[in-house]
């Protein structure tokens, strides 16, 4: 069966500072990939996906996400990050040509000034 | 563009009623449509998939007469939780997918609180 794990459940970081929040899934075959950035009060917003191709993807608000198939991992990525991309963050997998999406348990992001 | 809504954003009602929670794509068509169901601190769990003018699919576990989802339009799905009780209380959230796309847009939620 399909699942997604993050393993962090809180990460504080200091606003400047490089982020890297943890993505591993469970799948038989590559799956589609995402990442998802909730805020307060907001509907999920589409950070990257992956389907296919390139294993470096790049998203939107500078995150980025490096598909690695050997460890079964999808973790995403910011450089510096800003106080304003405090929020939660949910790495999901969807099988091709379903509609579904399996949502990992999120990561909560704090950054201190 | 790509905004979808949801009506109410919150909700409390008394155990054994009703409510209606609405879901609209409102700049694009969406002939697919998601609800989802968020405990505190976990993962969104899909409960069911809508198609404009046909039967809704539900997932395993999800009670199809408790959960009535209706998707009369191509803007519009509707979630009625009936027979409401405290262990409904949950953050719903439905998503929509752009009739052509492969991207789910997600409405902001509904916190629905049964007393």
């Amino acid at each position: 069966a399909q699942s997604v794990t993050q393993p962090d459940i809180h990460i504080t970081v200091s606003e400047g500072a490089s982020l890297e929040l943890r993505c591993n899934y469970s799948y038989g075959a590559t799956p589609y990939l995402f990442w998802y950035v909730q805020s307060p009060g907001q509907g999920l917003q589409l950070l990257l996906k992956y389907f296919s191709g390139d294993t470096l993807v790049q998203g939107i608000k500078g995150f980025e996400a490096e598909f690695k198939r050997s460890q079964s991992s999808f973790n995403l990525r910011k450089p510096s990050v800003h106080w304003s991309d405090a929020a939660e963050y949910f790495c999901a997998v969807g099988a091709p040509n379903t509609d579904k999406l399996i949502f990992g348990t999120g990561t909560r992001l704090q950054v201190f000034p | 563009g790509a905004v979808v809504s949801q009506h109410p954003s919150r909700v409390i009602c008394k155990s054994g009623t009703s409510v209606k929670i609405e879901c609209r794509s409102l700049d694009f068509q969406a002939t697919t449509m998601f609800w989802y169901r968020q405990f505190p601190k976990q993962s969104l769990m899909l409960m069911a998939t809508s198609n404009e003018g046909s039967k809704a699919t539900y997932e395993q576990g999800v009670e199809k007469d408790k959960f009535l989802i209706n998707h009369a339009s191509l803007t519009l799905s509707t979630l009625t939780v009936t027979s409401a009780h405290p262990e409904d209380s949950s953050f719903y959230i439905c998503s929509a997918r752009d009739v052509g796309f492969d991207e789910q847009y997600f409405g902001p939620g509904t916190r629905l609180t049964v007393t």
